[in-house]
């Protein structure tokens, strides 16, 4: 079963503008993780959020979290073409069955145009 | 942080035949994990590499399709077996130093087409 959900699906943006995407979850987590994975490759783990927090920040990357909504969102502020990629939200499995294994959304494919 | 090796980075198969991928991790890790990646798709769980025991495998996948060895804390094979050009995906494992709500790291993957 599906834990995350990314919205919109695809965003293309001009350089320099900056980028939300959002995660919706179903069932109440510890953590959400954010990946990025360009072009097919392995992903590159941005950033993990804990039910505790609100709001972390990473360079140009801020990641909100709000559990009351079961959503995350991820801002990326002045964008590069550099940071066309997909973009995955994460969360653990609800079981535990498999210890912390996620449950990956859609993902988003973010297209930024110089 | 983990460094993840994953070996071979791609492959053309023909169907019928079996591919063994390896992963090394830099250091000594809790939990390792096989991902699958249709193309076009998001990430599938296979199953969890447990050192020293079986597998977990998650619904839809079995063991003498996607055999797993876990020999030590830092290794871990995944074998595609009898191939079809369904299994073509890319395969990532995935590690958590720690069990319990830390960051997990991927491989670079192994992109893999079977003719």
């Amino acid at each position: 079963s599906q834990q995350g959900e990314e919205d919109p699906q695809a965003l293309s943006i001009q350089e320099g503008e900056n980028a939300t995407m959002n995660c919706s979850y179903k069932t109440s987590i510890n953590n959400l993780q954010w990946y990025r994975q360009n072009s097919g490759r392995g992903l590159v783990h941005l950033i993990l959020i804990r039910s505790n927090e609100r709001e972390k920040h990473s360079g140009r990357l801020r990641v909100t979290l709000d559990t009351s909504k079961k959503s995350s969102s991820l801002l990326i502020t002045a964008s590069r073409a550099a940071d066309t990629a997909s973009y995955f939200c994460a969360a653990p499995r609800p079981d535990n069955q498999a210890g912390t294994a996620l449950i990956f959304g859609k993902g988003t494919t973010l297209s930024v145009s110089s | 942080s983990a460094v993840i090796s994953q070996k071979p980075s791609r492959d053309i198969c023909q169907r019928g035949t079996s591919l063994t991928i390896q992963c090394q991790v830099d250091s000594q890790v809790t939990m390792m994990f096989w991902y699958r990646q249709q193309p076009g798709q998001s990430l599938t769980l296979i199953a969890t590499a447990n050192q020293g025991s079986e597998a977990t495998y998650e619904s839809g996948f079995v063991i003498d399709k996607f055999p797993i060895s876990r020999p030590n804390l830092t290794f871990s094979t995944l074998t595609v077996s009898n191939m079809s050009p369904e299994d073509s995906s890319i395969y990532l494992c995935s590690v958590e130093k720690t069990s319990g709500g830390d960051t997990q790291y991927f491989g670079p993957g192994t992109r893999l087409t079977v003719l």
